[in-house]
């Protein structure tokens, strides 16, 4: 079946612009993550998301980050007011979840954004 | 608390030759220990996972054990292909069930024919 999707696979915007990156998890998986992926450091947690629960924003770096997760599947990652220190590769990632068990997480090819 | 430590790369080693990439933890609790890797262009896929101490993953000729005494989590291969040149991640999560993983830096391996 398909896998995790993401969008756009580049992103180049101007500092002080807002973006928005898509995440459509695979069919199912009713736990969604999102990861950034700065150079030379490795995978920061941002947020998750599972199922109609309230999600976990505690990796957010700042108010400027916020996501959504829509009838519980495609999420969507907002950063208002680029800086250049968020130029980093964004992640999503979904797997199955039950309680007490955690099951492998897979990853979408991610979304390099860029801001001049 | 809890972090993963790796060995910085790059990594370069010619076709056939042994790989180790060593990964260290400090962990609360009882972690489940993972390897993914992420070829050029593509996503993160897991490669290995160990959940309780002395099990060993494999996959692929890789293999990891969970070695709780010196809370090791080493990669092994014992003849790397070219096909295997990608970053290499190790991740725990700290108690099982817990969905927060804990990612180190990654290590990128080349390997030359």
């Amino acid at each position: 079946g398909a896998g995790v999707s993401q969008s756009p696979s580049n992103k180049v915007t101007e500092k002080g612009k807002d973006v928005e990156l898509r995440c459509d998890p695979i069919s199912g998986h009713t736990a969604l993550y999102w990861y950034r992926q700065s150079l030379g450091q490795g995978l920061e947690f941002l947020i998750y998301f599972q199922g109609n629960s309230a999600p976990d924003k505690s990796g957010l770096p700042s108010d400027r980050f916020s996501a959504e997760r829509t009838g519980g599947s495609v999420s969507t990652l907002t950063i208002q007011r680029t800086q250049q220190e968020d130029s980093a590769v964004y992640l999503c990632a979904s797997s199955r979840r039950l309680a007490g068990v955690t099951y492998e997480q897979y990853f979408g090819p991610g979304t390099r954004l860029t801001v001049t | 608390g809890d972090s993963v430590t790796q060995m910085e790369g790059p990594v370069t080693l010619s076709e056939e030759a042994f790989l180790t990439i060593n990964c260290t933890y400090t962990a609360t609790g009882y972690p489940s220990l993972f390897w993914y890797v992420q070829y050029p262009g593509e996503g993160l896929q897991l490669l290995l996972k160990a959940t309780k101490a002395d099990d060993k993953g494999s996959n692929k000729g890789f293999e990891a054990t969970y070695r709780k005494e010196t809370t090791s989590f080493h990669l092994e291969k014992g003849s790397v292909q070219v096909s295997d040149s990608a970053v290499y991640f190790c991740a725990l999560t700290s108690t099982p069930g817990t969905y927060k993983y804990i990612f180190g830096t990654g290590t990128r391996l080349k390997v030359l024919a």
